[in-house]
């Protein structure tokens, strides 16, 4: 079993549609959870990170964790043809701060 | 506020050689992590330095080192080099407190052909 998994993909998704990335993660230590971005040729870029069980809202896009399923996921309402890319989820555990374990990401694709 | 720089974006290298990539963070980051990233396995870490230590470590043969100076800009090399290390490297730098990791910021990377 991976450390960290994600849907397999690809997800396309019409403009202005709720784009729903998911990941599991099997340490039940892991202490803090990321979502990035990586467009195509690009290095990956930071979008949320979130500490708590609940929802995060930054603009269009919200993060849920809910550590008893261990699993958290991105929301991307309104999704713009801009939002095409890899989404990476990655979690560090409690005892190691400093090391991020990435999935494999899901590719999103939206369609004008 | 300047972001992580990294060189050189581009190398091409034979079998059997060794390099070094170069990594400067943002500033005030202490924390630097190396990652690489290949189509098929994706991002794996290699290592982390905090204040000139080597903090954490993947799972990565002794070929592949770092190390980290004290104005917080990071090296890692590669020895030894084999067709498989062909990868993109990324530096990613963070402010890690006593919440953790805040989330990295990478740099462009090192895209390393080995031939």
């Amino acid at each position: 079993q991976k450390e960290v998994e994600q849907n397999s993909g690809p997800l396309s998704v019409p403009e202005g549609a709720i784009a729903s990335l998911n990941c599991t993660y099997s340490d039940r230590g892991s202490q803090s959870f990321f979502w990035y971005r990586q467009y195509s040729g690009k290095s990956p870029e930071l979008i949320m990170f979130i500490y708590s069980n609940g929802d995060k809202e930054d603009g269009r896009f919200t993060a849920q964790l809910n550590k008893a399923s261990q699993y958290v996921s991105l929301l991307i309402r309104d999704s713009q043809p801009s939002d095409s890319a890899t989404y990476l989820c990655a979690v560090n555990a409690r005892t190691n701060a400093g090391k991020s374990t990435f999935g494999d990401g899901t590719t999103l694709t939206v369609k004008p | 506020k300047a972001g992580v720089t990294q060189t050189p974006r581009y190398l091409i290298k034979t079998r059997g050689q060794q390099v070094t990539l170069s990594c400067s963070p943002i500033s005030g980051h202490r924390s630097v992590s190396w990652y690489q990233q290949t189509p098929g396995q994706g991002l794996q870490f290699l290592f982390e330095y905090f204040s000139e230590t080597q903090r954490n470590k993947g799972n990565f043969p002794g070929r592949f080192s770092g190390r980290q100076f004290s104005n917080s800009r990071s090296e890692m090399n590669v020895s030894t080099l084999e067709l498989g290390d062909s990868a993109l490297y990324l530096c990613a730098s963070s402010a890690t407190g006593t919440g953790g990791n805040y989330g990295y910021t990478f740099g462009s990377g090192t895209r390393l052909t080995v031939v």
